[in-house]
């Protein structure tokens, strides 16, 4: 089974740029995470959906960032405009929630550069 | 606020060596995971303890889950190269991963 798609890979953009990261959660799952991933701060939470629904938003940055879940098979993260302290390893992750978190499931990741 | 204090930070050991890394809480908690984190990728699920003074074992990794559930550790036997990653503890609270710093292993060959 696939697990959890990320793309871009990569990405390298100069500030101000608009950013469009993208996710494809497991099929099945019914929670979906956006993480940001830096050295200095570790994983940090930014939003966390619940049958497509946003439950927790309060770890979004700024109002630079907003992410969608249109529906169970897609999810987005776009920072406008970006800075270069946005940069950093954006990552997406799934699970089945029940009575606790239950496991993540992780994306590999997507690196954001921004010069 | 439940907090994660993972410790070392960073380990760089030879290979064969034994080690153990910690995971501490300022409260008690109903469940702990830890990750595994390779170079380049997600953290990738390793165990789930739930059970106070409960102790699982994974190959050469044995997770020990404390008796009073503030504390947790990780315990590499003749470590490997491939054991080298980044090490990461979390709690469950309701929704969603409370997460360590994590512990930075190398394994030297």
């Amino acid at each position: 089974d696939a697990g959890v798609i990320q793309s871009p890979r990569h990405e390298v953009t100069e500030m101000g740029q608009e950013v469009t990261l993208r996710c494809k959660p497991i099929s099945g799952h019914n929670s979906l995470f956006w993480y940001r991933q830096t050295m200095m701060r570790g994983l940090e939470l930014l939003i966390y959906f619940n049958n497509n629904v946003p439950i927790d938003d309060s770890g979004m940055p700024e109002d630079r960032f907003s992410a969608k879940m249109p529906n169970a098979s897609f999810s987005t993260l776009k920072i406008q405009p970006s800075e270069p302290r946005d940069s950093a390893v954006y990552f997406c992750a799934s699970s089945i929630a029940g009575a606790g978190t239950g496991e993540l499931f992780f994306g590999e990741g997507s690196r954001l550069t921004v010069l | 606020t439940q907090l994660l204090e993972q410790s070392p930070q960073f380990l760089s050991i030879q290979e064969g060596e034994n080690l153990t890394v910690y995971c501490n809480s300022s409260s008690v908690f109903s469940s702990l995971q830890w990750y595994r984190q390779e170079p380049g990728e997600g953290p990738v699920l390793l165990v789930t303890v739930v059970t106070g003074g409960e102790v699982k074992k994974l190959k050469r990794l044995t997770f020990q889950f404390g008796d009073a559930r503030k504390d947790s550790s990780l315990h590499i036997t003749a470590a490997q190269p491939g054991d080298t990653g980044l090490y990461l503890c979390a709690l469950d609270s309701n929704y969603q991963l409370i997460w360590g710093a994590g512990t930075k292993l190398i394994i030297k060959p």
